[in-house]
């Protein structure tokens, strides 16, 4: 079992529409980070939290961590936010390591 | 410099070459991290640096794979003895002062493919 799991693996939405992507880890953290990669490849990093709740304009991340659970929300959903969203954990213990999920691939039409 | 730059992006090589990637990280970042990203996948940490220091190697799949930052500035990753389950996209990224609490800032990576 991966440390790092996200659902769905594929999610296909309509324009408009709210999106919600989920992230589960087992293992102890100090942050957890959402990141986006683009269809070209590139990787920017959305979000990183420890805590409650993130919002940057149509995004927002909220993170539980007794439940050991994030999400990623999308409102407004818009095909340019067609890409695939990964879930990243840094562990705890001083380690410097990313532990990453596999992704979402989100692809929104119009 | 403005991002964290790598080269080159593609490399095509011959089973058994010895192959060399470079990044160059964010000027101001102290820590530069190696990742290794299969199709379809998602990245997977090789090794980092904090300076020219080398903390944590763990994520090195074989002794075919090393990395060195002897400036504390440019890092390369050599794999030696290539293999076809090298390929893969290998992603640099840089953070200022590196812990957990960090953005790590990635370059556009340099995809492998090794024949």
């Amino acid at each position: 079992k991966n440390e790092v799991e996200q659902s769905p693996q594929n999610l296909t939405a309509q324009e408009g529409e709210f999106i919600t992507i989920n992230c589960s880890y087992s293992v102890g953290i100090s942050a957890l980070h959402w990141l986006q990669q683009h269809p070209g490849g590139g990787i920017v990093s959305l979000f990183m939290l420890s805590s409650g709740k993130k919002k940057h304009g149509r995004l927002i991340a909220t993170i539980n961590i007794q439940e050991k659970h994030s999400s990623l929300h999308i409102t407004a959903s818009h095909p340019r936010d067609s890409a695939v969203y990964i879930c990243a954990v840094s562990t705890q213990g001083g380690s410097e390591k990313l532990v990453f999920g596999k992704g979402t691939k989100l692809t929104v039409n119009p | 410099g403005a991002g964290v730059s790598q080269s080159p992006r593609y490399k095509v090589t011959k089973r058994g070459q010895d192959v060399t990637l470079r990044c160059d990280p964010i000027s101001s970042h102290a820590t530069l991290y190696w990742y290794q990203q299969a199709l379809g996948q998602g990245p997977e940490f090789l090794t980092y640096f904090n300076y020219e220091a080398q903390p944590d190697k763990s994520g090195l799949p074989s002794d075919r794979f090393s990395a060195e930052r002897p400036e504390g500035s440019i890092s390369t990753l050599t794999i030696q003895r290539t293999e076809q389950r090298d390929s893969a996209m290998y992603r640099c990224a840089s953070s200022l002062d590196g812990g957990g609490f960090e953005t790590q800032y990635f370059g556009p990576g340099t995809r492998l493919l090794v024949l």
